[in-house]
This record gives C-alpha cells, sequence and structure tokens, in this order.
C-alpha cells in the first residue's frame, strides 16, 4: 500500500528546478509532503485536501490529482537548505487517520 | 512548548529480550503513530491510536504491540518475535486527518 515515488534520486546545482513525483494505486483522500534531512525527524511541508488543490511554501509548491492518483512536488530555483529526503503520505482509505509514506526521493542540491 | 518526547535517543538490547521505547506528546493529539524506518524502505506503519484504549495495527505489526492508556502516552514494545528489530522508530500525532504530523526526534534501537 505504500505510495510510488520518483525518482529515487536528484543531484541539482543551486537554481534549478525539480518535480517529485508520488502515486497510488489506490483512491487518494489526501496527500501530505515532508523532508527529512539525515538523521533528524521528517518536517511538515504541506497538505493536499482535494484533486487540483495546489498549495505552496515559499518555492515548493505541490499538485494532487485525483483522478490520476497522482501527487507532485515542485522544487524551484532550490537552494542548498533544499537537501534532503522527501517523503510523500497518503491516508489508508478507510483508516480516517493513518498515512501511507512512499520510499523517499533523496535530494541534493550543490553549489 | 509542546511536542513530542522520544526516549531514549539510542537502545542497545541482546536479543530474545523484550524492549519498550517510550513515546510522551504535550499536544493534545488524539491521534499517534509508530512508524518504523529502514535504509531505502521509507516510513513503514507499525501501529496507531486514534482515541485512548484503541488501537489498529499498521503494515508491520507483526513482533510488536502498543497500549494507549493516556492520551499523552503511546509506548511500543518490541518484542521478541520481531525477526529484525534493529532500525530508527519514528513516533508522530496529528489532531486528525488532515492536519500535519509532528514528529519525534526518533530512536535507534539495535539488537545484537
Amino acid at each position: 500500500q505504500q505510495p510510488v515515488q520518483s525518482p529515487q534520486a536528484v543531484i541539482l546545482r543551486e537554481g534549478e528546478d525539480a518535480v517529485i513525483n508520488c502515486s497510488s494505486s489506490k483512491a487518494l483522500y489526501s496527500v501530505h509532503w515532508y523532508r527529512q534531512k539525515h538523521g533528524e525527524a521528517p518536517v511538515f511541508l504541506m497538505i493536499l485536501l482535494k484533486g487540483g488543490e495546489q498549495k505552496g511554501h515559499d518555492k515548493i509548491s505541490a499538485s494532487f490529482n485525483e483522478k490520476k492518483q497522482q501527487s507532485s512536488l515542485y522544487l524551484t530555483a532550490s537552494q542548498l537548505s533544499y537537501s534532503g529526503t522527501y517523503f510523500c503520505g497518503t491516508e489508508i482509505g478507510g483508516s480516517g487517520y493513518a498515512l501511507n509514506f512512499g520510499k523517499g526521493t533523496s535530494l541534493l542540491v550543490t553549489p | 512548548d509542546g511536542g513530542i518526547t522520544q526516549s531514549p535517543k539510542y537502545l542497545f538490547r541482546k536479543e530474545g529480550q523484550n524492549v519498550t521505547l517510550s513515546c510522551e506528546q504535550n499536544l493534545n493529539h488524539d491521534a499517534m503513530y509508530w512508524y518504523r524506518q529502514d535504509p531505502g524502505q521509507g516510513l513503514r506503519l507499525i501501529y496507531y491510536s486514534q482515541i485512548v484504549n484503541d488501537f489498529q495495527k499498521g503494515d508491520i505489526a507483526e513482533g510488536y504491540s502498543v497500549s494507549r492508556e493516556k492520551k499523552e502516552s503511546f509506548p511500543l514494545t518490541v518484542t521478541s518475535a520481531q525477526k529484525n528489530p534493529t532500525a530508527f522508530y519514528l513516533c508522530a500525532s496529528n489532531r486528525d486527518t488532515n492536519s500535519p504530523l509532528h514528529f519525534g526526534n526518533g530512536t535507534r534501537l539495535t539488537v545484537t
């Protein structure tokens, strides 16, 4: 039931853009995005609650396509601080509260 | 400041011993969760609880047990039945489905 994330890893130069995708074989009720730095706890970025709704956080935004059961995270003009592992979490249908996370996308931004 | 406290940060045990990981929150959140993190595997759900005295199994509950006697506390016991217990364990909580998860700083368990 884990959502599938792609790519697994990406290396960017500072200022470049990136897209991280998250897809599910089951209907998505909501999608969460988190970033985790090495050895630290994941930190919340945003929640997408309904199809087509985009929410932004500085130069990080996301989209949610209910029909395609997909979400994408867009990182624009990347900064060194964007480095880390990005996880999408999708709500397990019927459970009401528990998120299932993907395996993560490792992002490295270089100077 | 409100938050989630996991203790200890590092834990070492011999094979065959049960061990309990502590998780306490003062955020007044109803829901609490335990995730296991292994390299390249993401976060996998072990157990979760929506209210006191009630909890549900996640995808990898075998070899683990939990209790939820108080709203603030959700301890996880790793039993000797868990075949590969060495991992990073994260506790989290949130107010409801549409709210962000707040994570503790994790406990790294090593079983030899």
